[in-house]
């Protein structure tokens, strides 16, 4: 079964205090990793789609990388505005129904 | 542009009434998902429309839930005889075709009382 793993659950940080968020998968022929962050009372927001391994995408103090088994999320120099939880997501095998994990909540404190 | 939006955002009911949660998607966008969120878990997939046709309703987790799409436009989601386990936020998700990124609306938070 197609399966998507996040961690850590949750992470504190400082502001400037730079981290990576971790997404594991496991399905049969990848057909793109989606990135989104979710506010409380908001649905999620979409931020990245990774293709291959050795991808790589940029917003702002986000990057996304992409391996041929997991994907990370580095966030550089956070600072409070971007707590949130953040979600990855793939679609399954031979469907267009997305699988999202549980997703990491981030909270980065001033 | 205009985002998805969802009706209503907030719903409060009785165990054992029916409910209809409404979708408009992005103008333009064929394909549409429902996904339900519990306090605490991930999102559930519940059932995807390409056009009208729903390919995949795998995810409805019983059959007091329905979904209907009318147009290639509004949908609807249906739930009958509500349970206290059906309370959750339900988001309507849309797609240019299915393969590109899904546009979330802002859910229905469903509390069965």
């Amino acid at each position: 079964e197609d399966q998507v793993t996040q961690s850590p659950e949750a992470l504190r940080l400082q502001e400037g205090e730079s981290s990576s968020l971790n997404c594991s998968y496991t399905v049969s022929g990848l057909r793109g990793l989606f990135w989104y962050r979710q506010d409380p009372g908001k649905g999620p927001e979409f931020l990245f789609t990774l293709y291959s391994a050795g991808e790589e995408k940029e917003k702002e103090r986000l990057k996304a990388t992409l391996t041929k088994k997991e994907s990370f999320l580095h966030i550089t120099a956070p600072k409070p505005e971007d707590s949130a939880t953040y979600l990855c997501a793939v679609p399954q095998g031979g469907s267009e129904k997305l699988v999202f994990g549980k997703g990491t909540k981030l909270t980065v404190n001033p | 542009g205009a985002g998805v939006s969802q009706s209503p955002s907030n719903k409060v009911t009785e165990k054992g009434k029916d409910v209809e949660l409404r979708c408009d998607p992005i103008s333009g966008h064929t394909a549409l998902y429902w996904y339900r969120q519990s306090l605490g878990q991930g999102l559930e997939f519940l059932i995807y429309f390409q056009g009208n046709s729903a390919p995949d309703k795998s995810g409805l987790p019983s059959d007091r839930f329905s979904a209907e799409r009318t147009g290639g436009s509004v949908s609807t989601l249906t739930i009958q005889r509500t349970q206290q386990e059906d309370s959750a936020v339900y988001l309507c998700a849309s797609s240019f075709d299915g393969n590109s990124p899904l546009h979330f609306g802002n859910g229905t938070r469903l509390t069965v009382t």
